[in-house]
């Protein structure tokens, strides 16, 4: 069965800092790998998503990921964040197994809550 | 383009009861998976219908069942409502043969609190 631990379920980040919100996998087969972001009262929006080739991800409002296979890790960063980025991360996966066409079941991790501090 | 949408998007029910939500894919998808997401939790996936058929189905009891229809669209049903079915449940809409290639597109979620 596969898993999603994200280490910190709040981060508080001064506005324009840097900030990395972490996210580990566990999974017997290949995967993909995702981040969503979901605002107060809403649903989620995917932020990236890796499916193979460069482990280095970029996606939507300045946000990057990289995977570490040797580490089944897949963190997010972003060198700079604004008043806007205040919202719950989640980091999702999803196995290629049984159809491999990846449309499979995702599994989330718990949240990071991340609150930028003005 | 509309996305997802859901309806309704709160409702209170009292234990016991019967509770049906309803879910619109994204134009173009043919699939539609429902979660559960409880308050300061990460969704949990409850199944998938592609084909008017079920397709794959997470670890929640018989309580819970669904359908699809033939434009897409899909119910979600939950009967003998516990106090512990109160969450946010989310609809999600994808293409089967996209390869995960474009993820899922969620809609905002119903809020149901049972009383």
């Amino acid at each position: 069965a596969q898993s999603v631990t994200q280490l910190d379920s709040q981060v508080p980040v001064f506005e324009e800092a840097p900030v990395e919100l972490r996210c580990n996998y566990s999974s017997s087969v290949s995967v993909y790998l995702f981040w969503y972001v979901q605002y107060p009262n809403q649903g989620l929006q995917l932020l990236l998503k890796y499916l193979s080739g460069s482990t280095l991800v970029k996606g939507i409002n300045g946000f990057e990921a990289e995977f570490n296979k040797s580490q089944t890790s897949f963190h997010l960063r972003k060198p700079s964040v604004h008043i806007s980025d205040t919202a719950e991360y989640f980091c999702a996966v999803s196995d290629l197994w049984p159809s491999n066409f990846g449309n499979e079941k995702l599994t989330f991790g718990t949240g990071t809550r991340l609150t930028i501090i003005p | 383009d509309a996305g997802v949408t859901q309806s309704p998007t709160h409702l209170i029910k009292t234990r016991g009861q019967q509770v049906t939500l309803r879910c619109s894919p994204k134009s173009g998808h043919d699939t539609v998976s429902w979660y559960q997401q409880a308050l300061g939790q990460g969704p949990q996936f409850i199944f998938q219908y592609y084909e008017e058929e079920e397709r794959q189905r997470g670890n929640f009891p018989d309580r819970f069942s669904g359908h699809q229809f033939p434009n897409y669209s899909s119910e979600l049903n939950v009967n003998a409502l516990l106090l512990g079915d109160s969450a946010l449940y989310l609809c999600a809409s994808s293409l089967l043969t996209s390869g995960g290639g474009y993820g899922y597109t969620f809609g905002s979620g119903t809020r149901l609190t049972v009383v």
